[in-house]
C-alpha cells in the first residue's frame, strides 16, 4: 500500500532563511508520480509540482526547488529566502499507476510552515 | 486560466439530513475526484470518477455517499444522512489524464450539527 510521511509537523523560520520540507514515500509500483501542494490559510489546495518516478532531475522554479532521490524514497522541497507569504501548510502526495482507472492521491500529513518577519 | 469551482463554500446542516455538494471541473478534464479534510488533518481520498462511473473509492466512501455527473459540466457528491463525523472540508478535483495533475477546487466546508 502507498504511504507518504512528512515527519515535520511544524517549522518556524525567520524571513529570508532557507527551509527544507521533507517527504518520504512508500510504494510497490515502479512507475508513480509525486506531487507537492500548498494550502494557504484561505484553505485551497494549490498545485506546485508533479514529478514522475523516472525523472530524478532536480527542479528549480524561482525560490522553490525539489530534490527527488529514489534511493532514499524522498522528495524534498526547499524554499530559498523564505517570505511571509510562504506561510502555509505544504502537502506531499503520491499517485501510483498500477490502477489505470484514475489514480488517487495519497497525501502526507502536511508540514505547517510559519515564516516570521 | 480555467479552474475548478465548488458550491456552496460553506454549508451547515443537521445530523441525518441529506446534503449535495456541487463541483464544476475544468471543461476538458476527464477524471474527477472528491477528497475530504477533517479540520487540521491530512487530505483523504474519497472517490474517483471516469467515463460516467466510479473507478476507485476508499473505505470512507460507504453507502451513505454517492456521486453523479448529471450533465456535461457538474459533478456532485451526495451524503444521504449526515453524521457529526462528516464535518470536514470537501474538495473536488479534476485531471485531464490518469495520473495527471489533479487541480483542486476551493472546497466546501461542511458542518454537521
Amino acid at each position: 500500500a502507498q504511504k507518504v510521511t512528512q515527519a515535520q509537523t511544524e517549522i518556524s523560520v525567520v524571513e529570508k532563511e532557507d527551509v527544507t520540507l521533507d517527504c518520504v514515500y512508500e510504494t510497490r509500483d515502479t512507475t508513480y508520480y509525486l506531487f507537492w501542494y500548498k494550502q494557504p490559510p484561505s484553505g485551497e489546495l494549490v498545485f506546485l509540482i508533479r514529478r514522475n518516478s523516472f525523472d530524478e532531475q532536480n527542479e528549480i522554479s524561482g525560490r522553490y526547488s525539489w530534490n527527488f532521490q529514489k534511493s532514499t524514497s524522498s522528495f524534498n522541497f526547499t524554499i530559498t529566502a523564505s517570505q511571509v507569504v510562504d506561510s502555509a501548510v505544504y502537502f506531499c502526495a503520491l499517485s501510483e499507476t498500477s490502477n489505470n482507472a484514475g489514480n488517487m492521491l495519497t497525501f502526507g500529513g502536511g508540514t505547517r510552515l510559519m515564516v516570521k518577519p | 486560466e480555467p479552474e475548478v469551482t465548488q458550491t456552496p463554500s460553506h454549508q451547515v446542516t443537521q445530523m441525518g439530513q441529506e446534503v449535495i455538494l456541487r463541483c464544476v471541473p475544468i471543461s476538458n478534464h476527464l477524471y474527477f475526484y472528491w477528497y475530504r479534510q477533517i479540520l487540521g488533518q491530512k487530505v483523504e481520498f474519497l472517490v474517483s470518477f471516469y467515463n460516467n462511473e466510479i473507478s476507485e473509492k476508499s473505505e470512507i466512501f460507504d453507502d451513505q455517499f454517492s456521486v453523479e455527473r448529471p450533465d456535461g459540466s457538474n459533478f456532485t457528491l451526495k451524503i444521504r444522512s449526515t453524521k457529526l463525523e462528516d464535518s470536514a472540508m470537501y474538495f473536488c478535483a479534476s485531471s485531464p489524464l490518469t495520473s495527471g495533475t489533479q487541480y483542486f477546487g476551493p472546497g466546501t466546508r461542511l458542518l454537521v450539527l
